[in-house]
């Protein structure tokens, strides 16, 4: 079974902190791919990266980089110098190869205070 | 601008009552889909539809139905069988189904059902 695993609930910074959102996932398949949304407060989940299971390159863009890492299972999300609008929550999530549905983690809730 | 509407933002039903809720994009997607979202929980598929006139139940369709007799539009109905209906209901769409690929979502509609 396929399964996404986000244990931080809820993360409160102040602006311009450094912020590490955790997702750890567990399939069975060797070819999968991980995403991560953000869902700002109107509501709508913005996509922000996919990662296959072939390629463990660390991204960045911008104040954002993703550290996918097979040896624990993990596909973790930083914001640096984050700013209030990065308030909002994100998800993870987890796909198979031949899937045709998303599972996603229970989100966690970032709030940058000012 | 081409996108994903919902309509309304925000609908209030008595129990009891079916309630439809509307999902429109002008991606030209073959794939369109529903999900749920409750407090503290990740999002859950409630139908998908991968071509006009064919949808495949997600993981939670009791008490819900859909159509799709426009590529355009997939409305939901919330039908009185729905046992807690009160949530955050998210459409979203893909070129075709296949779930490695990036999902468009709408802005979402928030029902309260008392």
């Amino acid at each position: 079974a396929q399964k996404v695993t986000q244990a931080q609930t809820e993360i409160s910074v102040v602006e311009k902190e450094d912020v590490t959102l955790d997702c750890v996932y567990e399939t069975r398949d060797t070819t999968y791919y991980l995403f991560w949304y953000k869902q700002p407060p109107s509501g709508e989940l913005v996509f922000l990266i996919r990662r296959n299971s072939f390629d463990e390159q660390n991204e960045i863009s911008g104040r954002y980089s993703w550290n996918f890492q097979k040896s624990t299972s993990s596909f973790n999300f930083t914001i640096t110098a984050s700013q209030v609008v990065d308030s909002a929550v994100y998800f993870c999530a987890l796909t198979s190869a031949v899937g045709d549905k998303l599972i996603f983690g229970t989100g966690t809730r970032l709030q940058v205070f000012p | 601008d081409g996108g994903i509407t919902q309509s309304p933002k925000y609908l209030f039903r008595k129990e009891g009552q079916n309630v439809t809720l509307s999902c429109e994009q002008n991606l030209n997607h073959d794939a369109m889909y529903w999900y749920r979202q409750d407090p503290g929980q990740g999002l859950r598929l409630i139908y998908y539809s991968q071509i006009v006139n064919d949808f495949q139940k997600g993981d939670i369709a009791e008490g819900y139905s859909v159509s799709r007799e426009k590529k355009e539009s997939f409305p939901l109905t919330v039908t009185s069988a729905q046992k807690n209906p009160t949530a955050f209901y998210l459409c979203a769409s893909s070129i075709r189904v296949s779930a490695h690929l990036q999902q468009y979502f709408g802005p979402g509609t928030r029902l309260t059902v008392t």
